[in-house]
């Protein structure tokens, strides 16, 4: 069964510092992917990043990037330079190539508030 | 427009009664899905759909009934509301397995 942990219910860093969100995951499969989502105070669902097992590249998109290590089985995202505007609740999720393998399985979510 | 609409945005019903929340999505995505939001659970499954009359249970399906006859639509049913069913939906879509979803905009349904 696959699971998906964020360790870290609520963080709050003060505008421009970094921030690390960690996620670690757990699958019986070779072959699977993960994502991270951003829920802003207004609650929409927004998808961020897509990542399959076979690509342990960092990605980095502006102020936003992620390290995927197979060996730990994370996929963290790390903010620089924090804005108000990151303040939301991420969430991390996953797929498996299971029966069922379009299906998510999301994280319980890290609330993060950035303070001006 | 484009996209996945969900209705209503807000419902408040009385329990026992039937209540049904509406996903349209116009990208003739295959995959559609039902999830739900509380605190302290993140989000859930409910149901899903691979395509049209193709639909199965998520992780808490009782108390929820889904179809899907057109590939753009995909309604959940609360048969007979209860409070523990007072929650946030979200519907989702996907062009194929293993994308990224695009989730509507939620409703949060209050049964008192």
């Amino acid at each position: 069964a696959q699971k998906v942990t964020q360790a870290q219910t609520e963080i709050s860093v003060v505008e421009k510092e970094d921030v690390t969100l960690d996620c670690v995951y757990e699958t019986r499969d070779t072959t699977y992917y993960l994502f991270w989502y951003k829920q802003p105070p207004s609650g929409e669902l927004v998808f961020l990043i897509r990542r399959n097992s076979f690509d342990e590249q960092n990605e980095i998109s502006g102020r936003y990037s992620w390290n995927f290590q197979k060996s730990t089985s994370s996929f963290n995202f790390t903010i620089t330079a924090s804005q108000v505007v990151d303040s939301a609740v991420y969430f991390c999720a996953l797929s498996d190539s299971g029966a069922g393998s379009y299906q998510l399985t999301f994280g319980k979510g890290t609330k993060l508030s950035v303070i001006p | 427009d484009a996209g996945i609409t969900q209705s209503p945005r807000y419902k408040i019903t009385e329990t026992g009664r039937q209540v049904t929340l509406m996903c349209h999505q116009t990208w003739s995505h295959s995959y559609m899905f039902w999830y739900r939001q509380d605190l302290g659970h993140g989000l859930r499954l409910i149901y899903y759909s691979a395509a049209a009359d193709i639909t199965d249970k998520g992780e808490v399906p009782d108390g929820y009934v889904v179809s899907r006859s057109k590939t753009e639509n995909f309604p959940l049913t609360l048969e007979s509301a209860t409070r523990s069913q007072t929650s946030v939906y979200f519907c989702a879509s996907s062009a194929a397995s293993h994308d990224g979803y695009t989730f509507g905009s939620g409703t949060r349904l209050t049964v008192v």
